[in-house]
């Protein structure tokens, strides 16, 4: 199986900042990689998809980059609605797997 | 809109088997351009894909799970469903179902989750 880290585990910012979180991959997954939204309580929610496409009804202040192993997941302007869980998943190679996740707190 | 339901009898005791139906609504789970998933989610824990299938029945499972699970479909109900044998409380979680765009690959539409807890 491919193995997902992220980091932070978890990270603490204000209304208004920029955040970035980081996604590593165990093996070139050659650009198959989604983010996902978790809110409390919440059924995930896709963000991004195949690296830097935004998902449907997702704001523009979510973007994503990277290539090969390394990819991150940035949201500027940080809004009420944005604290939460981030998951980053690939999809290269069968069984999906999932990042551990991020979970971004208020400050 | 798609709509996911997940179904299920929330307690099941050690040893037993675990049956979980997705009712889907507001669309076709006839369709070649989906396959149809199962996630798990121990409490404040990571996501694990359990396994897929498509409306033709193929399935796909993580080698994690494969010796103790099984997925159906049921077209005529626009219904699928998973069967996991054998259960311990490393069981307990909150099942989703979900709709897997096979373009894509994205998991584009989620059920609300339903919590499993393996007790006795």
């Amino acid at each position: 199986d491919i193995q997902m880290t992220q980091s932070p585990s978890s990270v603490s910012a204000s209304v208004g900042d920029r955040v970035t979180i980081t996604c590593q991959a165990s093996q070139d997954i050659k650009q198959k990689l989604n983010w996902y939204q978790q809110q409390p309580g919440k059924a995930p929610k896709l963000l991004i998809y195949d690296v830097v496409k935004v998902g449907a009804g997702v704001p523009a202040r979510f973007s994503g980059s990277g290539s090969g192993t390394d990819f991150s997941l940035a949201i500027s302007g940080l809004q009420p609605e944005d604290f939460a869980t981030y998951y980053c998943q690939q999809y290269d190679n069968l069984p999906l797997t999932f990042g551990p996740g991020t979970r971004l707190e208020i400050k | 809109q798609v709509q996911l339901q997940e179904s299920g009898p929330g307690l099941v005791k050690p040893s037993q088997t675990l049956s979980l139906t997705c009712t889907v609504s507001g669309g076709s789970i006839n369709s070649a351009s989906y396959y149809w998933t199962w996630i798990r989610q121990p409490a404040g824990k990571a996501l694990e894909w359990i396994g897929r299938i498509n409306n033709s029945g193929t399935t796909f499972y993580n080698p994690s799970l494969r010796s103790r699970v099984s997925f159906s479909i049921d077209t005529s109900k626009n219904q699928f469903s998973l069967r996991l044998t054998s259960v311990t409380a490393a069981d307990t979680a909150m099942y989703y179902c979900a709709r897997e765009n096979n373009y894509l690959v994205t998991l584009d539409n989620w059920g609300q989750g339903t919590l499993i807890t393996v007790s006795s």
